[in-house]
């Protein structure tokens, strides 16, 4: 069985401090995950994905991400949050199914609201 | 190089009827996937279609059906329309598809935001 736990639907930051968006996943194969961004009114734009190489992924906007298969976690984070960062964050987990495809599951979201 | 394009952007239809949505993926990717969201049920997987075959199927009623053409290019259809099929119907496009090693992720339109009155 395959899942994304987003634990946290809504996260409030101020201007310049600090993002943690959190994620746990579980796979019974070795995933590859990935975080998307989805501003109001938009499609989903990937920020980054970890795919078995390293395990700190850098991404896009500063954002950065690192696999920790010991917690089955996969946090997103970014030093200093701008007001364009605003936004709905979705984790992303994909791996093999005993079908044989990938099984793509999506989590339910982190509402990022940065306060001025 | 062009992103996915999805036709039209926005679309309010009555009760009953029946609706096509159209997907052009990236250049070169043969895989294009079908989402619902909604904000009561969040993104929900509808179908993917790759090399003009349906792959992987979600768990929606028959009402809701698809196909891709040879230059990759995807409809969806929505027949008999209900008032909680509103939602925003984003196509995403990848090069290899949940069939292969899924590791490059998807790119996604902008979506359709179907309102059904």
């Amino acid at each position: 069985a395959q899942s994304v736990t987003q634990l946290d639907s809504h996260v409030s930051v101020s201007e310049g401090t600090p993002v943690l968006l959190r994620c746990n996943y579980s796979s019974s194969y070795s995933p590859s995950l990935f975080w998307y961004v989805q501003h109001p009114n938009k499609g989903l734009q990937l920020l980054l994905k970890y795919t078995s190489a390293a395990t700190l992924v850098k991404g896009i906007n500063g954002f950065e991400a690192e696999f920790k298969k010991s917690e089955t976690s996969f946090h997103l984070t970014k030093p200093s949050a701008h007001m364009s960062d605003a936004a709905e964050y979705f984790c992303v987990v994909s791996s093999g199914s005993s079908g044989g495809y990938q099984k793509v599951t999506f989590g339910t979201g982190t509402k990022l609201q940065v306060i001025p | 190089k062009a992103g996915v394009t999805q036709t039209p952007r926005y679309l309010i239809k009555t009760r009953g009827q029946q609706v096509t949505l159209s997907c052009s993926p990236i250049s070169g990717h043969r895989s294009v996937s079908w989402y619902q969201q909604t904000p009561g049920q969040g993104l929900q997987f509808l179908f993917e279609y790759f090399s003009e075959t349906q792959r992987n199927k979600g768990n929606f009623p028959g009402r809701f059906s698809g196909r891709q053409f040879s230059n990759s290019r995807s409809e969806m259809n929505v027949s008999t329309l209900e008032l909680g099929d509103s939602a925003l119907y984003l196509c995403a496009s990848s090069s290899t598809g949940t069939g292969g090693y899924f590791n490059y992720g998807y790119t996604f339109g902008s979506g359709t935001r179907l309102t059904v009155v």
